[in-house]
């Protein structure tokens, strides 16, 4: 059975660190692109950041370039994702995200989500 | 940046057809895929590469892509079918979501 499993979120600062963390589960995690996902409270999703199955590739929405950065550990199972310089715009369920097939990037696993607060 | 638009809601009686649209600038060029979301609750593939179904979604779902738009089709609507759902596409390898129907089942 797929499962991801996300920790990390909580309350931040604006203008703080955060480390998100998704352990995988279920299948073989190095053959998959991985993805986050958001969803601020109330709102619709926004894809966040993607990273190619060896880390060699990785693609982020223009709200969170140069300030989110996305990362994976094959050996652990785990994907990342660094936030720093955070904004209270960025305060969100943060979804990790698994595709259907090795050779699509669509979402069909879904993590249950952390919940990233900025405020002061 | 890409953009897609959809209604904000739409209301169908339990066994009738509820159709939401997706709309964007030349999207029947690209791949579409719909996700549904209920409250509380992660989001659910229904609907990939236009048409497709991943395994265990129900036949009543359907999409279709052309032209400027993208279909989801919820056919024989059930109570169960209440929920929001959202467009998706790629661009310039970035995800682009839609802004999400809300689906109410009067």
């Amino acid at each position: 059975e797929v499962q991801l499993v996300e920790s990390g979120g909580g309350l931040v600062q604006p203008g703080g660190s955060l480390r998100l963390s998704c352990t995988a589960s279920g299948f073989t995690f190095s053959d998959y692109w991985m993805s986050w996902v958001r969803q601020a409270p109330g709102k619709g999703l926004e894809g966040v950041a993607n990273i190619k199955q060896d880390g060699s590739e990785k693609y982020y929405v223009d709200s969170v370039k140069g300030r989110f950065t996305i990362s994976r550990d094959n050996a652990k199972n785990s994907l990342y994702l660094q936030m720093n310089s955070l904004r209270a715009e960025d305060t969100a369920v943060y979804y990790c995200t698994r595709p259907l097939s090795t050779v699509t990037t669509v979402s069909e696993y879904w993590g249950q989500g952390t919940l990233v607060t900025v405020s002061s | 940046s890409y953009e897609m638009t959809q209604p904000p809601s739409v209301s169908v009686s339990p066994g009738q057809t509820a159709s939401i649209t997706c709309s964007g600038d030349k999207l029947g060029d690209k791949y579409v895929s719909w996700y549904q979301q209920k409250p509380g609750q992660s989001p659910v593939l229904v609907i990939y590469q236009d048409r497709k179904r991943p395994s265990g979604i129900p036949e009543r779902f359907s999409g279709s892509n052309s032209g400027n738009t993208a279909t989801l089709t919820i056919s024989g609507t059930q109570a169960m079918d209440e929920a929001d759902y959202y467009c998706q596409t790629w661009d310039s390898s970035a995800v682009v979501f839609g802004g999400g129907t809300k689906v109410t089942v009067l």
